[in-house]
């Protein structure tokens, strides 16, 4: 199986644009999930995906959103970007097997953002 | 906020030698996993273990969990310099995942 891709692996923004990243996920899998990673902060979770449903979200503003399509395919976007949004933005895929248990998650390379 | 904790933050062995990293956490959990990043890029998982497991074993990485404690610890043996990378503990606790701020680990050839 092919793994979690992300595109595009760099991208470089200005303070107030707005930027969109994709992620496909492993064929079966149904749950995405979103990060974001500093130096500072690490990894922090963004919000998770299933079946086009939002279902768990972190602790970001509102200008972190996200979707996801019927075929599983997820994007997020954020808008009026800040310098302090640059991050490598990781997406994880997961088969999800019900609330009781979590499985491992399938990680994409990342998609590096530098906002100047 | 981040919900574990690793220690050390960097660990820096020769090849062969092995490697042991901890990790705490606040709440309590379903389960616990370990996952590992080379420089820059995406996560690769390694190992999971349940809230009811006590030991877990795959190759040359040995995880344990003790609850009580809530704590967990990562080892890995006879350690080569392809290791090199940092390794996070995540949890999951109410559908998400979180992070520890990781160990990075080094080793020398």
């Amino acid at each position: 199986k092919a793994g979690v891709t992300q595109t595009p692996r760099y991208l470089i923004k200005t303070r107030g644009q707005q930027v969109t990243l994709s992620c496909s996920p492993i064929s079966g899998h149904r749950s995405v999930s979103w990060y974001q990673q500093t130096p500072g902060q690490g990894l922090q979770f963004l919000f998770e995906y299933f079946s086009e449903t939002q279902r768990n979200k972190g602790n970001f503003p509102g200008r972190f959103s996200g979707r996801q399509f019927s075929n599983s395919r997820s994007e997020m976007n954020v808008s009026t970007l800040e310098l302090g949004d640059s991050a490598l933005y990781l997406c994880a895929s997961s088969p999800y097997s019900g609330r009781s248990s979590y499985n491992e998650q399938f990680f994409g390379p990342g998609t590096r953002l530098t906002v100047l | 906020s981040q919900q574990g904790e690793e220690d050390p933050q960097a660990l820096s062995i020769q090849e062969g030698e092995n490697a042991t990293m901890n990790c705490s956490y606040k709440t309590s959990i379903n389960n616990l996993q370990w996952y590992r990043q080379n420089s820059g890029r995406g996560l690769v998982h390694l190992i999971l273990i349940r809230s009811n497991e006590r030991e877990k074993h795959s190759g040359r990485l040995r995880v344990t969990l003790d609850t009580s404690k809530k704590s967990s610890s990562l080892l890995i043996t006879a350690s080569r310099a392809a290791d090199t990378a940092s390794y996070f503990c995540a949890n999951y606790n109410n559908n998400d995942m979180r992070f520890g701020a990781g160990t990075r680990l080094t080793v020398k050839p």
